[in-house]
């Protein structure tokens, strides 16, 4: 049973417009949420989190937002860029726990 | 950013072969590290998280027995795939953080393929 999902496998957005990528998850005990990029032959790279004493957390063109309520969350890049192409992974975890569960990944491609 | 160093890169071996993979952080201490599995379209399945000068802690369905891991120093994580078949043919990937409170940063993972 899926605890983080991703339910886009892909997703393609002309370039300077605004990608959202979604994420739900169905553990409650979840209270920190990250998302990371991944290029091809490269290790996932830490993107931006939010804990879920928060609605929103933002970081340049890359914000996130968290519906505690709807166990959603979705990451916004405004405005999208060449470079943003890539796998994005949505990610949970408990603060108590070190134990992070990722989502299957959103392959993102930014049109020229 | 905290760098995580993975090697080797990618492996090729005959069934039964013993293969060791190791994550390094470069520039932070790792007191935890994690180990990784991916199969293709699917997410990251952790295997086990580690603790500098402890036994790792498997995931269920993991077997420690085939793969050993190692987490001498605070730098340095080993997994070793023991006696290799080619279903353990998979993306493997380590993660260390330095603190409760702060992510994980991965390597770029070692592509394993079993002959």
């Amino acid at each position: 049973d899926q605890q983080v999902k991703q339910n886009s496998p892909s997703l393609s957005v002309q370039e300077g417009r605004i990608s959202i990528l979604n994420c739900d998850y169905t553990n409650s005990m979840f209270d920190y949420f990250l998302w990371y990029k991944k290029y091809p032959a490269e290790g996932p790279t830490f993107l931006i989190s939010i804990s879920s004493i928060k609605d929103k957390n933002e970081d340049g063109r890359f914000t996130v937002f968290l519906n505690k309520s709807a166990k959603h969350l979705s990451l916004h890049i405004v405005p999208s860029q060449p470079g943003d192409s890539a796998v994005y992974f949505c990610a949970a975890s408990s603060l108590r726990d070190d134990k992070i569960i990722f989502g299957k990944g959103t392959r993102l491609h930014i049109l020229p | 950013g905290a760098v995580v160093s993975q090697h080797p890169s990618r492996v090729i071996c005959k069934s039964g072969t013993s293969v060791k993979i190791e994550c390094r952080s470069l520039d932070f201490q790792a007191t935890t590290m994690f180990w990784y599995r991916q199969f293709p379209k699917q997410s990251l399945m952790l295997m086990a998280t580690s603790n500098e000068g402890s036994k790792a802690t498997y995931e269920q369905g993991v077997e420690k027995d085939k793969f050993l891991i190692n987490h001498a120093s605070l730098t340095l994580s080993t997994l070793t795939v023991t006696s290799a078949h080619p279903e353990d043919s998979s993306f493997y990937i380590c993660s260390g953080k330095a603190s409760p409170n702060q992510p994980q940063h991965f390597g770029d993972g070692t592509r394993l393929s079993i002959l």
